[in-house]
């Protein structure tokens, strides 16, 4: 099955600076790779995903990108806001099916 | 839209008890999930439905876990009986079977046992 590795576990950056959590994952067939934030106490929510076809996305101060040869995608957050800070889950898989990464932790410092 | 709709959303009981949690999916949502998340991880799949049928339940302790999804809409998880490692949020997700992937998650049920 598929195996996802996230890191770092914990992320603190100054309002304003970058962010920025990498994954990797294991299986080439993977397809579809989405990002959650999970706000303390809350549901996790889809921030933005990116598919197999492209290499990269854009949403306002959100961006991922994804390498298919290396198997690794990442999330940049620019221009960090304190409600930034929650904890950031990577997945992979297809579209029905995905596997998790164990999430960032990110703290953003006003 | 309603969101996903999960009960109850804490519970604590002593170990060896059973217990049991409800989801109502999104309305017109054909695929739900059960997800544990344990303190500091990610969502791990536990179950899967198509419908009113498990595709997916090879993450299930099948010696003490038990799901359901009668009707292909609500759904319901039982643990029987629990063990202290069972302490975890359960999380349910539903999402549309030829939709674009992205998955709706209920505000989980806690619990805790004892």
């Amino acid at each position: 099955g598929e195996n996802v590795e996230q890191h770092p576990s914990t992320l603190s950056v100054q309002e304003g600076d970058s962010a920025v959590i990498k994954c990797t994952y294991s299986d080439s067939a993977s397809n579809y790779f989405p990002w959650y934030k999970q706000e303390l106490g809350k549901r996790p929510q889809l921030i933005i995903d990116i598919r197999s076809n492209v290499g990269e996305k854009k949403d306002q101060r959100i961006a991922v990108t994804l390498n298919k040869t290396a198997k690794h995608f990442s999330l940049h957050i620019t221009e960090t806001q304190p409600e930034d800070s929650a904890v950031y889950f990577c997945a992979a898989g297809g579209y029905q099916k995905v596997t998790f990464g164990i999430g960032t932790k990110l703290q953003v410092i006003p | 839209e309603a969101g996903v709709v999960q009960s109850p959303r804490y519970k604590i009981i002593e170990k060896k008890q059973p217990v049991a949690f409800w989801c109502n999916p999104i309305s017109g949502h054909n695929t739900l999930y059960w997800y544990r998340q344990n303190l500091g991880q990610g969502p791990e799949l536990l179950i899967r439905y198509e419908n009113e049928e498990a595709v997916d339940d090879s993450q299930l302790p099948k010696d003490r876990f038990s799901a359901e999804r009668l009707k292909g809409v609500d759904s319901t998880l039982k643990i029987q009986p629990a063990e202290l490692g069972d302490s975890a949020v359960y999380l349910c997700a539903s999402s549309r079977l030829a939709g674009e992937g992205e998955q709706y998650f209920g505000p989980g049920t806690r619990l805790t046992v004892t």
